[in-house]
Protein backbone atom coordinates (compact mmCIF):
# COMPACT_ATOMS: atom_id res chain seq x y z
CA UNK A 1 0.00 0.00 0.00
CA UNK A 2 1.31 3.48 -0.60
CA UNK A 3 2.60 5.18 2.39
CA UNK A 4 2.94 8.37 1.27
CA UNK A 5 0.52 10.57 -1.45
CA UNK A 6 2.00 13.41 -2.84
CA UNK A 7 -1.23 14.53 -5.26
CA UNK A 8 0.21 17.03 -6.95
CA UNK A 9 2.36 15.96 -10.07
CA UNK A 10 2.92 19.54 -11.25
CA UNK A 11 2.67 22.82 -9.62
CA UNK A 12 3.32 26.20 -11.41
CA UNK A 13 4.29 29.31 -8.99
CA UNK A 14 4.44 32.99 -9.84
CA UNK A 15 7.93 33.95 -8.45
CA UNK A 16 8.35 35.46 -4.93
CA UNK A 17 4.75 34.24 -4.56
CA UNK A 18 4.32 30.97 -1.76
CA UNK A 19 3.17 27.44 -2.99
CA UNK A 20 2.05 24.65 -1.08
CA UNK A 21 2.81 21.41 -1.58
CA UNK A 22 0.81 18.66 -0.36
CA UNK A 23 2.34 15.05 1.45
CA UNK A 24 0.08 12.40 3.11
CA UNK A 25 1.10 9.24 4.73
CA UNK A 26 0.19 6.04 6.10
CA UNK A 27 1.70 4.39 9.61
CA UNK A 28 0.99 2.85 12.39
CA UNK A 29 4.47 3.46 14.11
CA UNK A 30 3.87 6.26 17.02
CA UNK A 31 7.73 7.20 16.16
CA UNK A 32 8.00 8.50 12.77
CA UNK A 33 10.20 11.35 10.92
CA UNK A 34 8.88 13.47 7.95
CA UNK A 35 10.91 15.00 4.99
CA UNK A 36 11.31 16.85 2.02
CA UNK A 37 13.51 17.22 -0.38
CA UNK A 38 14.47 18.81 -3.47
CA UNK A 39 16.24 17.06 -6.81
CA UNK A 40 17.42 19.34 -9.11
CA UNK A 41 17.78 18.13 -12.62
CA UNK A 42 21.34 17.29 -11.67
CA UNK A 43 19.77 14.47 -9.45
CA UNK A 44 21.36 15.44 -6.04
CA UNK A 45 19.08 15.03 -3.37
CA UNK A 46 19.13 18.21 -1.41
CA UNK A 47 17.81 18.02 2.34
CA UNK A 48 14.95 20.73 3.15
CA UNK A 49 13.22 20.08 6.51
CA UNK A 50 12.31 17.82 9.01
CA UNK A 51 9.67 17.54 11.20
CA UNK A 52 9.50 14.32 14.36
CA UNK A 53 6.26 13.07 15.04
CA UNK A 54 6.66 14.26 18.29
CA UNK A 55 7.37 17.50 17.81
CA UNK A 56 5.05 20.15 19.17
CA UNK A 57 6.05 23.06 16.93
CA UNK A 58 5.71 23.01 13.04
CA UNK A 59 9.57 22.68 11.37
CA UNK A 60 10.68 25.84 9.89
CA UNK A 61 14.16 26.48 7.74
CA UNK A 62 14.20 29.67 6.19
CA UNK A 63 12.08 29.80 3.38
CA UNK A 64 10.96 26.34 3.94
CA UNK A 65 8.17 25.53 6.70
CA UNK A 66 5.99 22.39 7.41
CA UNK A 67 2.75 22.52 7.98
CA UNK A 68 2.30 19.41 9.88
CA UNK A 69 -1.08 18.53 11.07
CA UNK A 70 -0.83 14.70 13.16
CA UNK A 71 -4.43 14.31 13.14
CA UNK A 72 -5.21 14.27 9.33
CA UNK A 73 -1.55 12.17 8.75
CA UNK A 74 -0.24 15.67 6.61
CA UNK A 75 3.24 16.73 6.17
CA UNK A 76 2.78 19.89 3.44
CA UNK A 77 5.67 21.81 2.36
CA UNK A 78 4.95 25.49 2.14
CA UNK A 79 8.00 27.66 0.27
CA UNK A 80 7.77 31.30 0.77
CA UNK A 81 8.59 33.89 -1.66
CA UNK A 82 9.89 31.32 -4.46
CA UNK A 83 12.64 32.14 -6.47
CA UNK A 84 13.60 30.84 -10.15
CA UNK A 85 15.99 28.28 -8.11
CA UNK A 86 13.31 26.41 -6.64
CA UNK A 87 12.37 24.62 -9.65
CA UNK A 88 12.74 20.92 -9.52
CA UNK A 89 11.44 17.92 -8.21
CA UNK A 90 10.46 18.12 -4.29
CA UNK A 91 9.74 14.63 -2.55
CA UNK A 92 7.94 14.17 0.87
CA UNK A 93 9.77 11.31 2.67
CA UNK A 94 9.19 9.26 5.81
CA UNK A 95 11.36 7.40 8.36
CA UNK A 96 9.74 4.64 10.68
CA UNK A 97 11.15 3.97 13.42
CA UNK A 98 11.45 -0.32 12.89
CA UNK A 99 13.94 -1.40 11.36
CA UNK A 100 17.11 0.27 10.70
CA UNK A 101 15.21 3.48 10.15
CA UNK A 102 15.02 3.07 5.98
CA UNK A 103 13.15 6.36 4.56
CA UNK A 104 10.87 5.80 1.49
CA UNK A 105 9.63 8.48 -0.63
CA UNK A 106 6.63 9.53 -2.12
CA UNK A 107 5.97 10.19 -5.94
CA UNK A 108 7.21 13.65 -6.04
CA UNK A 109 6.22 17.17 -7.07
CA UNK A 110 7.51 18.87 -10.26
CA UNK A 111 7.63 22.77 -9.35
CA UNK A 112 8.29 25.10 -11.78
CA UNK A 113 8.55 28.99 -10.49
CA UNK A 114 7.43 31.58 -13.44
CA UNK A 115 9.55 34.50 -13.71
CA UNK B 1 28.08 18.63 6.95
CA UNK B 2 28.64 14.88 6.54
CA UNK B 3 29.72 14.01 2.24
CA UNK B 4 28.68 10.77 0.75
CA UNK B 5 30.36 9.82 -2.73
CA UNK B 6 29.62 7.37 -5.11
CA UNK B 7 31.75 6.20 -8.06
CA UNK B 8 31.17 6.14 -10.80
CA UNK B 9 29.12 9.00 -11.69
CA UNK B 10 28.17 7.70 -14.88
CA UNK B 11 28.53 4.36 -16.60
CA UNK B 12 27.83 2.54 -19.77
CA UNK B 13 28.13 -1.25 -20.24
CA UNK B 14 27.14 -3.45 -22.52
CA UNK B 15 24.38 -5.62 -22.20
CA UNK B 16 25.51 -9.19 -20.56
CA UNK B 17 28.19 -7.39 -18.08
CA UNK B 18 28.28 -6.74 -14.20
CA UNK B 19 29.23 -3.14 -13.37
CA UNK B 20 29.83 -2.13 -10.08
CA UNK B 21 28.73 1.21 -7.89
CA UNK B 22 30.80 2.47 -5.04
CA UNK B 23 29.30 4.17 -1.90
CA UNK B 24 31.74 5.74 0.31
CA UNK B 25 31.20 8.09 3.75
CA UNK B 26 34.07 10.32 3.82
CA UNK B 27 33.71 11.70 7.37
CA UNK B 28 31.77 9.20 9.36
CA UNK B 29 31.35 5.76 10.37
CA UNK B 30 28.28 4.42 8.42
CA UNK B 31 26.65 1.03 9.95
CA UNK B 32 24.01 1.20 7.49
CA UNK B 33 24.06 2.16 3.99
CA UNK B 34 20.79 2.52 1.71
CA UNK B 35 20.23 1.91 -2.03
CA UNK B 36 18.12 3.21 -3.94
CA UNK B 37 17.02 3.14 -7.92
CA UNK B 38 15.05 6.02 -9.46
CA UNK B 39 13.74 5.68 -13.07
CA UNK B 40 13.29 8.97 -15.04
CA UNK B 41 10.83 11.51 -13.95
CA UNK B 42 9.80 8.82 -10.97
CA UNK B 43 10.31 8.64 -7.50
CA UNK B 44 13.43 6.77 -5.57
CA UNK B 45 12.24 3.28 -5.14
CA UNK B 46 14.49 1.57 -1.83
CA UNK B 47 16.13 -1.61 -3.14
CA UNK B 48 17.89 -2.76 -0.15
CA UNK B 49 19.51 -1.89 3.34
CA UNK B 50 23.14 -2.66 3.98
CA UNK B 51 24.51 -3.37 6.85
CA UNK B 52 28.70 -3.40 7.43
CA UNK B 53 29.21 -6.85 8.76
CA UNK B 54 26.14 -8.83 7.45
CA UNK B 55 23.68 -9.87 4.61
CA UNK B 56 21.84 -6.84 3.07
CA UNK B 57 18.56 -7.03 3.52
CA UNK B 58 16.18 -6.41 -0.13
CA UNK B 59 12.83 -4.85 -0.60
CA UNK B 60 9.97 -7.41 -1.56
CA UNK B 61 10.91 -7.30 -5.57
CA UNK B 62 14.46 -6.75 -5.92
CA UNK B 63 16.54 -9.60 -7.03
CA UNK B 64 19.25 -10.14 -4.61
CA UNK B 65 21.37 -12.29 -7.08
CA UNK B 66 20.89 -9.08 -9.90
CA UNK B 67 22.12 -6.85 -7.26
CA UNK B 68 24.80 -7.71 -5.42
CA UNK B 69 25.33 -5.59 -2.20
CA UNK B 70 28.68 -5.84 0.06
CA UNK B 71 29.15 -3.65 3.07
CA UNK B 72 32.66 -4.02 4.14
CA UNK B 73 33.81 -1.76 5.72
CA UNK B 74 32.23 1.20 7.90
CA UNK B 75 32.88 3.47 5.44
CA UNK B 76 31.98 1.70 2.08
CA UNK B 77 29.45 -0.59 0.60
CA UNK B 78 28.85 -1.46 -3.17
CA UNK B 79 25.96 -2.22 -5.31
CA UNK B 80 27.17 -4.92 -8.46
CA UNK B 81 24.31 -4.91 -11.13
CA UNK B 82 25.56 -8.48 -12.03
CA UNK B 83 24.94 -9.49 -16.12
CA UNK B 84 23.43 -5.93 -16.81
CA UNK B 85 21.13 -5.41 -19.84
CA UNK B 86 19.07 -2.37 -21.02
CA UNK B 87 15.96 -2.61 -18.32
CA UNK B 88 18.53 -2.35 -15.31
CA UNK B 89 19.46 1.07 -17.06
CA UNK B 90 18.83 3.81 -14.36
CA UNK B 91 19.96 6.28 -11.17
CA UNK B 92 21.35 4.45 -8.52
CA UNK B 93 21.97 6.74 -5.56
CA UNK B 94 23.13 5.35 -1.99
CA UNK B 95 22.62 7.13 1.26
CA UNK B 96 24.33 6.48 4.65
CA UNK B 97 23.23 6.78 7.94
CA UNK B 98 25.69 8.48 10.96
CA UNK B 99 24.93 6.44 14.25
CA UNK B 100 26.29 8.64 15.83
CA UNK B 101 23.91 11.68 15.41
CA UNK B 102 21.22 9.70 17.04
CA UNK B 103 17.93 8.18 15.73
CA UNK B 104 15.31 11.06 15.48
CA UNK B 105 17.41 13.96 14.28
CA UNK B 106 17.35 15.52 10.90
CA UNK B 107 20.46 14.61 9.61
CA UNK B 108 20.70 11.24 10.30
CA UNK B 109 20.60 10.09 6.24
CA UNK B 110 23.47 11.62 3.41
CA UNK B 111 22.83 10.69 -0.09
CA UNK B 112 25.57 10.39 -2.30
CA UNK B 113 25.28 12.15 -5.88
CA UNK B 114 23.93 9.23 -7.40
CA UNK B 115 24.59 6.84 -10.54
CA UNK B 116 23.68 6.72 -13.67
CA UNK B 117 23.88 3.40 -15.55
CA UNK B 118 23.26 2.80 -19.41
CA UNK B 119 23.02 -0.43 -20.77
CA UNK B 120 23.73 -1.12 -24.28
Amino acid sequence: AQKITQTQPGMFVQEKEAVTLDCTYDTSDPSYGLFWYKQPSSGEMIFLIYQGSYDQQNATEGRYSLNFQKARKSANLVISASQLGDSAMYFCAMRERTSYDKVIFGPGTSLSVIP
Amino acid sequence: GAVVSQHPSRVICKSGTSVKIECRSLDFQATTMFWYRQFPKKSLMLMATSNEGSKATYEQGVEKDKFLINHASLTLSTLTVTSAHPEDSSFYICSARDPSRGAHTSETQYFGPGTRLLVL
